[in-house]
C-alpha cells in the first residue's frame, strides 16, 4: 500500500541550529513527487520544498533541504539555522498519478523552536 | 492577490442542515482537489476534478457534492450535516501536468464545526 510515514509526533531544536524532520514512503510506482508542506498555528498550508522521483540531486530551497535517499525511500526536510518562527506542523507529502494526481499526506510532525 | 480563495473562512451550524464552501483559483490551473483535516491534523484528499471533470472521488459519502462550473472554481455541497463532519476543508488547485513536480497550492482552509 502506498504511504507516508513521519515517525516523529514532536520536535524541539534550539534557535539558530538545524533540524531534521523524517519522512518515509512506500510506493512501487517509478514516477511520483515528494513535498514538504509547513502548516503555522494560523492554519494555512504553505509549500515549502519538492522532489521529483527521478531528480537526482537534492532539492534545496533556501534554509529548507531535502535529503532525498531513494534506495532507502525517505525524503527528510532539513531546516538550517531554525528560527522562530518555524514552529509550526511540517507534512510530507506524495503524488502518485492513479488516473488523476492524487497525493498522500504523512500525519506531521510538530517543530517547537526554542530562543 | 489571493492565489486560492475559500468562503466562508468560518461555518457554524446545526447538525442535519445543508452547507456550502467554496472555492476559486487565479492560478490558471486545470486541477483543483478538496481535503478534509480531521481534529488530529491528519489531512486526506476527498475530491480531484480536472478541467471540470470528476477524477478521484475518495470514498466519500454521497451526502458531499463537489461541483465544478468551470476550471477555476470548485464548490462543495454538503446535505444532511453530520457531527463528524467538523473539520478543516481545504481546497488546492494544481497544474497536473507532471506528477514528479506537481506542487499544489491551498487556500486558507474553512473550519466547519457541525453542533
Amino acid at each position: 500500500a502506498q504511504k507516508i510515514t513521519q515517525t516523529q509526533p514532536g520536535m524541539f531544536v534550539q534557535e539558530k541550529e538545524a533540524v531534521t524532520l523524517d519522512c518515509t514512503y512506500d510506493t512501487s510506482d517509478q514516477s511520483y513527487g515528494l513535498f514538504w508542506y509547513k502548516q503555522p498555528s494560523s492554519g494555512e498550508m504553505i509549500f515549502l520544498i519538492y522532489q521529483g522521483s527521478y531528480d537526482e540531486q537534492n532539492a534545496t530551497e533556501g534554509r529548507y533541504s531535502l535529503n532525498f535517499q531513494k534506495a532507502r525511500k525517505s525524503a527528510n526536510l532539513v531546516i538550517s539555522a531554525s528560527q522562530l518562527g518555524d514552529s509550526a506542523m511540517y507534512f510530507c507529502a506524495m503524488i502518485r498519478n492513479t488516473g488523476g494526481f492524487k497525493t498522500i499526506f504523512g500525519a506531521g510532525t510538530r517543530l517547537f523552536v526554542k530562543a | 492577490d489571493t492565489a486560492v480563495s475559500q468562503t466562508p473562512k468560518y461555518l457554524v451550524t446545526q447538525m442535519g442542515n445543508d452547507k456550502s464552501i467554496k472555492c476559486e483559483q487565479n492560478l490558471g490551473h486545470d486541477t483543483m482537489y478538496w481535503y478534509k483535516q480531521d481534529s488530529k491534523k491528519f489531512l486526506k484528499i476527498m475530491f480531484s476534478y480536472n478541467n471540470k471533470e470528476l477524477i478521484i472521488n475518495e470514498t466519500v459519502p454521497n451526502r458531499f457534492s463537489p461541483k465544478s462550473p468551470d476550471k477555476a472554481h470548485l464548490n462543495l455541497h454538503i446535505n444532511s450535516l453530520e457531527l463528524g463532519d467538523s473539520a478543516v476543508y481545504f481546497c488546492a488547485s494544481s497544474l497536473a501536468r507532471q506528477v514528479s513536480t506537481d506542487t499544489q497550492y491551498f487556500g486558507p482552509g474553512t473550519r466547519l464545526t457541525v453542533l
